[in-house]
């Protein structure tokens, strides 16, 4: 079944402890992206990446991190995470180059930073 | 710079009643294109329609309809009839180079 998946679904976690929550596609998409959900504010882009080694940041990117070693994964890294990242994150995989086209989403991922 | 406006925030109708959702643009490329997002309750985020900004028919699928005027940067849709199942919050977004900007989102609530 083509899917994007996230792990982990929930994540409770304190100030300042490292995460990553993962991201992985199994569609051989070039393009994929992660967005932050917040009341009242919709989705809002964190990063993206445009092939394997290539990523640039879109419109929220302070306090994240990513990586894109493989095709088929994108993890989302929390080096020093706040309250203020406090949020539901979702990845999402796209077949071409570019913000152009379907994107395919994941289930989501709810983070509570205390 | 690349906005997208959901001036509605919460809609509530009737079952059976029409609604239409409202969505203005702002980008000054030429080439862009536009998307209308499904978040229902158990909180997936689903596909409904994609459009480019070459092609301004508007779109019938089922009880869906989609109104693309490029002359006021609008990309409206309507749910006729509606259903309780309709209920979600519903989001259009703009996709331009390599980015997909989202709006804000209308919570639609549908009673019977």
């Amino acid at each position: 079944e083509a899917q994007v998946t996230q792990n982990p679904r929930y994540l409770i976690t304190v100030t300042g402890k490292k995460l990553t929550v993962t991201c992985s596609q199994n569609m051989n998409h070039e393009y994929m992206s992660w967005y932050r959900q917040d009341p009242g504010l919709g989705l809002r882009q964190i990063y993206y990446s445009m092939n394997v080694e290539v990523t640039d940041k879109g419109d929220v990117p302070e306090g994240y991190k990513v990586s894109r070693k493989e095709k088929r994964n994108f993890p989302l890294i929390l080096e020093s995470p706040s309250p203020n990242q406090t949020s539901l994150y979702f990845c999402a995989s796209s077949p071409l180059v570019s913000g152009d086209h379907e994107q395919y989403f994941g289930p989501g991922t709810r983070l509570t930073v205390t | 710079a690349q906005k997208v406006t959901q001036a509605q925030t919460e809609i509530s109708v009737v079952e059976k009643e029409d609604v239409t959702l409202d969505c203005v643009y702002e980008t000054r490329d030429t080439t862009y294109y536009l998307f209308w997002y499904k978040q229902p309750p158990s909180g997936e985020l689903v596909f409904l329609i994609r459009r480019n900004s070459f092609d301004e028919q508007n779109e019938i699928s089922g009880r869906y309809s989609w109104n693309f005027q490029k002359s006021t940067s609008s990309f409206n849709f309507t749910i006729t009839a509606s259903q309780v199942v309709d209920s979600a919050v519903y989001f259009c977004a703009l996709g331009t180079g390599y980015a997909l900007n989202f709006g804000k989102g209308t919570s639609l609530l549908v009673t019977p």
